[in-house]
């Protein structure tokens, strides 16, 4: 079965980074993509980026342009997340997510609280 | 960048009730939206896609309607596992895929 095994909680200074792991099983990793999503606490659902699984091509969400890299480890199915120059607006549960061509999230990881604070 | 809007942010409503939600996007998207259910701590869950194609697994009371610009989801008649807040997202590949601002659906 599909799963998303992602790191566990993380507390950050601000200014400093973070990168998250996403261990993905059950399936070809290399015929689908990653999305990132990330919830603030008692917020919506904001979406970051994706990457693919296949060549790596990226796409993020303009407000995080600069601070944000997707990447990915073909060899152990595994996609990454960085986070830079932390602020505490960035403190919510991030989430990994799976996507197909022209499809919606099918599956998503079980989410990583980020906190963000001095 | 498409925008997407949800609304009501907040509806209350009784076991049995038909409840709509609507999404509108700012500019057309054709069928790419999808449609999630999420419960607190818990990851969302897909329902719909493609604007009305039923996810396998999902009660059939939950149906999706729309194309173009707006949008609906439709529960035909709630149930108690249905209290939990519901966001629309667009997927047209030339556009980064947002999310609204979701519709939390109270127990009146």
């Amino acid at each position: 079965q599909v799963q998303l095994v992602q790191s566990g909680a993380e507390v950050k200074k601000p200014g400093a980074s973070v990168k998250v792991s996403c261990k993905a099983s059950g399936y070809t990793f290399t015929s689908y993509g990653i999305s990132w999503v990330r919830q603030a606490p008692g917020q919506g659902l904001e979406w970051m980026g994706w990457i693919s699984a296949y060549n790596g091509n990226t796409n993020y969400a303009q407000k995080l342009q600069g601070r944000v890299t997707m990447t990915t480890d073909t060899s152990t199915s595994t996609a990454y997340m960085e986070l830079r120059s932390l602020r505490s607006d960035d403190t919510a549960v991030y989430y990994c997510a799976r996507v197909d061509t022209a499809a919606p999230i099918d599956y998503w990881g079980q989410g990583t609280l980020v906190t963000v604070s001095s | 960048d498409i925008q997407m809007t949800q609304s009501p942010s907040t509806l209350s409503a009784s076991v049995g009730d038909r409840v709509t939600i609507t999404c509108r996007a700012s500019q057309s998207i054709s069928s790419w939206l999808a449609w999630y259910q999420q419960k607190p701590g818990k990851a969302p869950k897909l329902l719909i896609y493609k604007a009305s194609s039923l996810e396998s697994g999902v009660p059939s009371r939950f149906s999706g309607s729309g194309s173009g610009t707006e949008f609906t989801l439709t529960i035909s008649s709630l149930q108690p596992d249905d209290f939990a807040t519901y966001y629309c997202q667009q997927y047209n590949s030339y556009s980064p895929f947002a999310f609204g601002g979701g519709t939390k659906v109270e127990i009146k």
